[in-house]
């Protein structure tokens, strides 16, 4: 029962931005969007989260739409070490908290 | 501060057999979570503890897993009888249970073979 939308993969040139969408239509208020990615052989690591606005870190930005039904995670300038599996994940507070995964998006950067 | 600690890393077992793993949390954590991903899939949950009782189970196959965390720190996972479709890298993670933020912290994951 996933319930966000990713497209299977992606490609990026080194250096330039990348723009990766999620879909989520039945993302309920309370729902937060979280971001994980996961390099080869390793756990999937935190990347960014918001609830409505946008928010920026060090390592990414988050655009969250209006509506909340969708979300898109930009990495300002692609580098090789960021080829991983990008997960759009819904995170639900008031359901212990649980992590609804999707099957993500493989990010290929090219030198 | 360490991270999540699991082993051991890599399993190759025959099926019908038996296989534990063992997930050290992040110290303080209070939820854990043991996660099952099949190549190519994303994660799926099994099973969350909150301190050493159970908050969801609903996902974990009850005839042949078995989870525990006695005194609510280390937490061990146990399949008996493996099967091939048990194939998998299962994933340790662990959260300090903060309703607002409640980032889970990953382990590297223990990657079984069932042959």
């Amino acid at each position: 029962d996933a319930k966000t939308t990713q497209p299977n993969s992606m490609e990026s040139n080194e250096e330039e931005p990348v723009h990766l969408p999620c879909n989520h239509s039945t993302i309920s208020g309370t729902d937060y969007i979280h971001w994980y990615r996961q390099l080869p052989s390793q756990g999937p690591e935190y990347v960014i989260h918001g609830l409505t606005s946008n928010v920026n870190n060090r390592m990414a930005s988050l655009a969250i739409a209006e509506d909340r039904k969708s979300s898109t995670l930009i990495l300002h300038r692609a580098t090789l070490r960021d080829a991983a599996v990008y997960y759009c994940i819904l995170r639900a507070p008031y359901n212990f908290n649980k992590f609804y995964f999707g099957s993500g998006t493989k990010l290929n950067v090219k030198p | 501060e360490a991270g999540v600690a699991q082993s051991p890393r890599y399993k190759i077992i025959e099926k019908r057999q038996s296989v534990a793993f063992w997930c050290n949390p992040i110290s303080g954590h209070a939820t854990l979570y043991w996660y099952q991903q099949i190549l190519g899939q994303g994660p799926k949950l099994l099973i969350q503890f909150q301190n050493n009782g159970v908050v969801d189970d609903s996902q974990l196959p009850k005839d042949r897993f078995s989870a525990e965390r006695l005194k609510g720190v280390d937490s061990t996972l146990k399949i008996q009888p493996a099967k091939l479709e048990d194939s998998a890298v299962y994933l340790c993670a662990s959260s300090d249970g903060g309703a607002l933020r409640d980032t889970q912290y990953f382990g590297p994951g223990t990657r079984l073979t069932v042959l």
